[in-house]
């Protein structure tokens, strides 16, 4: 069975200052690690997907990278507009073609 | 309208009621999903259709029934609930299943009394 293990739950950072987000997972052939953005009381908001160990993204202040066992999403000079909850999702190769696993997620907040 | 598009946003409900959450999306995609996220626990799957096919039912009660008309629309009916599926209904979208992007609404916040 597919797991997705995020640390830490919460995160509070001030303006400016750089951190990472830890997704760890087991899975059976990974076919996509997919990070996403959730504000409070919305839906998720697709961020990247990782395909391979060595894959890296990136996107205005957030690179994702992947290995073949974790992936991290880094935080550069972070804005309070970053605050959110940020999800991580697996699909495995077993199995089902449309389930994505998710970690329960880590809550940031960047403070001004 | 772009997107995907979930209505109503929140709804109180009784144990006894029947009621409807609507999700359309305007994306093109052939495959929809349902998912319920709780309190303190990962986004759980509950429902996937494919070309207006139902492909995983991961058992969900029957309390809960979904019906996908088309590859736009997707209804999830609810009745005689407990308060404990008191949570934020999510649907989403994506073109195919392999290693695809789902693209969510932004949910229906639903209470049962």
């Amino acid at each position: 069975e597919d797991q997705v293990t995020q640390s830490p739950e919460a995160l509070r950072l001030q303006e400016g200052e750089s951190s990472s987000l830890n997704c760890s997972y087991t899975v059976s052939g990974l076919r996509g690690l997919f990070w996403y953005r959730q504000d409070p009381g919305k839906g998720p908001e697709f961020l990247f997907t990782l395909y391979s160990a060595g894959e890296e993204k990136e996107k205005e202040r957030l690179k994702a990278t992947l290995t073949k066992k974790e992936s991290f999403l880094h935080i550069t000079a972070p804005k309070p507009e970053d605050s959110a909850t940020y999800l991580c999702a697996v699909r495995g190769g077993g199995g089902s073609n449309y389930k994505l696993t998710f970690g329960k997620g880590t809550l940031l907040t960047v403070n001004p | 309208e772009t997107g995907v598009t979930q209505t109503p946003r929140h709804l109180v409900m009784g144990m006894t009621n029947k009621k409807s959450l609507k999700c359309e999306q305007h994306l093109g995609h052939n495959a929809m999903y349902w998912y319920k996220q709780s309190a303190k626990k990962p986004l759980e799957l509950m429902f996937v259709y494919s070309l207006e096919e139902r492909v995983e039912n991961n058992s969900v009660p029957s309390r809960f029934s979904p019906e996908c008309p088309n590859s736009s629309h997707l209804f999830l009916h609810l009745h005689t609930l407990q308060p404990e599926d008191s949570a934020l209904y999510l649907c989403a979208s994506s073109q195919g299943g392999y290693g695809n992007i789902q693209y969510f609404g932004a949910g229906t916040r639903l209470s049962v009394l």
